[in-house]
């Protein structure tokens, strides 16, 4: 059971516009930024968003990512096969002795 | 730019011990924490904590605490974490990942390629 909750699966379409939500509490998304990672199969982890909404270089700007109290949320748009991948979210949480924590992750299917 | 070169897949047998290595390379080895995730068999990431490459201080998550050592060599830029009384369950990939923050802040950029390490008889 991850501390962050995505839900497991999304999909869409070629140039479709699909977001995927990560939902935190206040230990954590609540008080602290959302960074998301994209994973290709048999490959690492990518940064894709930092700091809620900040795409490092090379990232293009029709992903984007937002926050808003204790949830945050992945917006990919004119969707391409690319795309297909696992998607993390991620943030600090201040419990116990603080940890990083991941959300079990977002399969995105381009149908 | 930033690189991160992990040692290759391990088997090992149950009890034994392994020691995943991650080397750096295009920046400043102390100017960033170094954090470990570990991935097991299709799930998701996980965790496992992270070094003070200024102090070589280590923070463990709860869950990898007794038989989990993160070390140093800042000689060669490398980080390591190793395995003791290894268990079937500690089959998994290993990640090392570089942070510009220190403790909870900043993100994980960029990730070695990963470590499988099969535990297996």
């Amino acid at each position: 059971q991850s501390v962050l909750t995505q839900p497991p699966s999304a999909s869409g379409t070629p140039g479709q516009r699909v977001t995927i939500s990560c939902s935190g509490s206040s230990s954590n998304i609540g008080s602290n930024t959302v960074n998301w990672y994209k994973q290709l199969p048999g490959t690492a982890p990518k940064l894709l968003i930092y700091s809620n909404s900040q795409r490092p270089s090379g990232v293009p700007d029709r992903v984007s990512g937002s926050k808003s109290g204790t949830s945050a949320s992945l917006a990919i748009s004119g969707l391409q096969s690319e795309d297909e991948a696992d998607y993390y979210c991620a943030a600090w949480d201040d419990s116990l002795n603080g940890n990083w924590v991941f959300g079990g992750g977002t399969k995105l299917t381009v149908l | 730019q930033a690189q991160l070169v992990q040692s290759g897949s391990e088997l090992k047998q149950p009890g034994a011990s392994v020691k995943v290595s991650c080397k750096a390379s295009g920046y400043s080895f102390t100017n960033y924490a170094m954090n470990w995730v570990r991935q097991a068999p299709g799930q998701g990431l996980e965790w496992m904590g992270w070094i003070n490459t200024n102090t070589g201080n280590p923070t463990y998550a709860q869950a990898f605490t007794g038989r989990f050592v993160f070390s140093l060599d800042t000689s060669v830029s490398t980080a390591y974490l190793q395995i003791y009384s290894l268990k079937a369950e500690d089959t998994a990939v290993y990640y090392c990942a570089r942070n510009p923050g220190w403790r909870g802040t900043g993100w994980f950029d960029p990730w070695g390629q990963g470590t499988l390490v099969t535990v297996s008889s």
